[in-house]
């Protein structure tokens, strides 16, 4: 079946304007992942969806970052004013449920360069 | 400050010998690791994982080793394939189902 796919593959943003990344999960996985990879550095967790629960907002680095899930499918990760140290590469994944991370299926990332 | 560390940014090895790729972490309430593989355009994939009750995990050529005396762990892989040339992560959590921490990834080439 579909993995998780993620929209668009590449993104190139002026600093200052908005940015919006898509995340289409696998069907049926009620759980749904953000993360970012920086260069250089480990993917780092940004939040953390659950069914119909309040998500887990703990690794948001501003509040220029926010996201949503609509109808517990696909998600949309918004980055308002974008910042040059925005760019990284933004990782989705999901998973049937909350558990060890071997559940957790990733989508190929979105690479976003901010200018 | 990095909780998880991968010193080596990249690894090169000849076909059919063995692949160590290490990973420390500094936090002492981790209790359970996995190490992921990623190819270029593709998302991470899971390879293996480890709980702090054990000190091994095999999974035919892959053996993930745990010293938690030491906070270090190790993936080995042997023998290595050209097909085994990617990224590998090693991530670590406090316990299972909780937010894990990735450590910067090492590139690991396999030559033939």
């Amino acid at each position: 079946g579909a993995g998780v796919s993620q929209s668009p593959s590449n993104k190139v943003t002026e600093k200052g304007k908005d940015v919006e990344l898509r995340c289409d999960p696998i069907s049926g996985h009620t759980a749904l992942y953000w993360y970012r990879q920086s260069l250089g550095q480990g993917l780092e967790f940004l939040i953390y969806f659950q069914g119909n629960s309040a998500p887990d907002k703990s690794g948001l680095p501003s509040d220029r970052f926010s996201a949503e899930r609509t109808g517990g499918s696909v998600s949309t990760l918004t980055i308002q004013r974008t910042q040059q140290e925005d760019s990284a590469v933004y990782l989705c994944a999901s998973s049937f449920q909350r558990g060890g991370g071997e559940t957790q299926y990733f989508g190929p990332g979105t690479r976003l360069l901010v200018l | 400050d990095q909780q998880v560390k991968q010193n080596s940014p990249s690894l090169s090895v000849q076909e059919g010998r063995i692949s160590i790729l290490n990973c420390d972490y500094t936090n002492s309430m981790f209790d359970y690791f996995l190490w992921y593989k990623k190819y270029p355009a593709e998302g991470p994939t899971f390879l293996i994982s480890i709980s702090s009750i054990k000190d091994k995990n095999e999974d035919g050529r892959f053996t993930v080793f745990l010293n938690k005396s030491a906070k270090h762990l190790s993936l080995h892989i042997v023998p290595s394939q050209p097909g085994d040339s990617a990224v590998y992560f090693c991530a670590a959590s406090v316990s299972r189902g909780q937010n894990f921490v990735f450590g910067p990834g090492t590139r690991l080439s396999v030559l033939p």
